[in-house]
C-alpha cells in the first residue's frame, strides 16, 4: 500500500528559528515522485518542489530545503530562519509512477510567531 | 498565465438541492484532478480525466456525485442530492504529463457548506 505520513501535527516557532517538517512515505514502486504543497491562511494550494526516485540529490531554494533519503522513506522540508508568512499548511504528496493519483499526508500545521 | 480557475469560491445551500462546481483547468493541461478536503480525510482524489476522458473515477464517494469534462476547457463537478456530510473545500488541479515529474497546480477552491 501506499502512504504518506507526516507525524507532526502542528509545530509552533518564533520568528528566526529553523524548522523541520517531517514527510515519510511507503511504496513498493521503484519508481515514485515526491511533492511538498503549502496551503496559507488563504486556502489555495501551493507547489513548492518535487523530486523522483531516481534523484537523490537534495535541494535548496532561498531559505527553503528539501532533504530527500531513500534509505529511510524520507523526504523531510527545512525553512531556515523562519518568517511570519511561512504560516501555513504543508503537505507532503507521493505519487507513483504509473497513475497520476497523489497521495497527500495529513499535513503539518506551522505556526511562526513574531 | 492564468491558473486553476474554480467557481464559485463559496456555496452555501440547503440539503437536498443540487451542486454545481466549475473548473477551468491551465491552458495546455491535459489533465484534471478534483480533490475534496475536510478535517476528518484530508485531502482525497475523487476523479481524474485525461483529454476530457476520466482516468479513475474511485474515489468518487457515491452515486450522488458525478464529474463531467465536456472540452478541455472546463469541468464540472455534480452533487444531486447535496448532504450536509458533503460540506467540503474541493479543489480543482490540473497538470501537463503527471506521468512524469510534472507537479499538479491546484485552483483556490470552493468552500461548499450544506445546511
Amino acid at each position: 500500500a501506499q502512504k504518506v505520513t507526516q507525524a507532526q501535527t502542528e509545530i509552533s516557532v518564533v520568528e528566526k528559528e529553523d524548522v523541520t517538517l517531517d514527510c515519510v512515505y511507503e511504496t513498493r514502486d521503484t519508481t515514485y515522485y515526491l511533492f511538498w504543497y503549502k496551503q496559507p491562511p488563504s486556502g489555495e494550494l501551493v507547489f513548492l518542489i518535487r523530486r523522483n526516485s531516481f534523484d537523490e540529490q537534495n535541494e535548496i531554494s532561498g531559505r527553503y530545503s528539501w532533504n530527500f533519503q531513500k534509505s529511510t522513506s524520507s523526504f523531510n522540508f527545512t525553512i531556515t530562519a523562519s518568517q511570519v508568512v511561512d504560516s501555513a499548511v504543508y503537505f507532503c504528496a507521493l505519487r507513483m509512477g504509473n497513475t497520476g493519483k497523489l497521495i497527500f499526508g495529513q499535513g503539518t500545521t506551522l505556526q511562526v510567531k513574531p | 498565465d492564468a491558473g486553476v480557475i474554480q467557481s464559485p469560491r463559496h456555496e452555501v445551500t440547503e440539503m437536498g438541492q443540487e451542486v454545481t462546481l466549475r473548473c477551468k483547468p491551465i491552458s495546455g493541461h491535459d489533465y484534471l484532478f478534483w480533490y475534496r478536503q475536510t478535517m476528518m480525510r484530508g485531502l482525497e482524489l475523487l476523479i481524474y480525466f485525461n483529454n476530457n476522458v476520466p482516468i479513475d473515477d474511485s474515489g468518487m464517494p457515491e452515486d450522488r456525485f458525478s464529474a463531467k469534462m465536456p472540452n478541455a476547457s472546463f469541468s464540472t463537478l455534480k452533487i444531486q442530492p447535496s448532504e450536509p456530510r458533503d460540506s467540503a473545500v474541493y479543489f480543482c488541479a490540473s497538470s501537463q504529463d503527471p506521468y512524469s515529474n510534472q507537479p499538479q497546480h491546484f485552483g483556490d477552491g470552493t468552500r461548499l457548506s450544506i445546511l
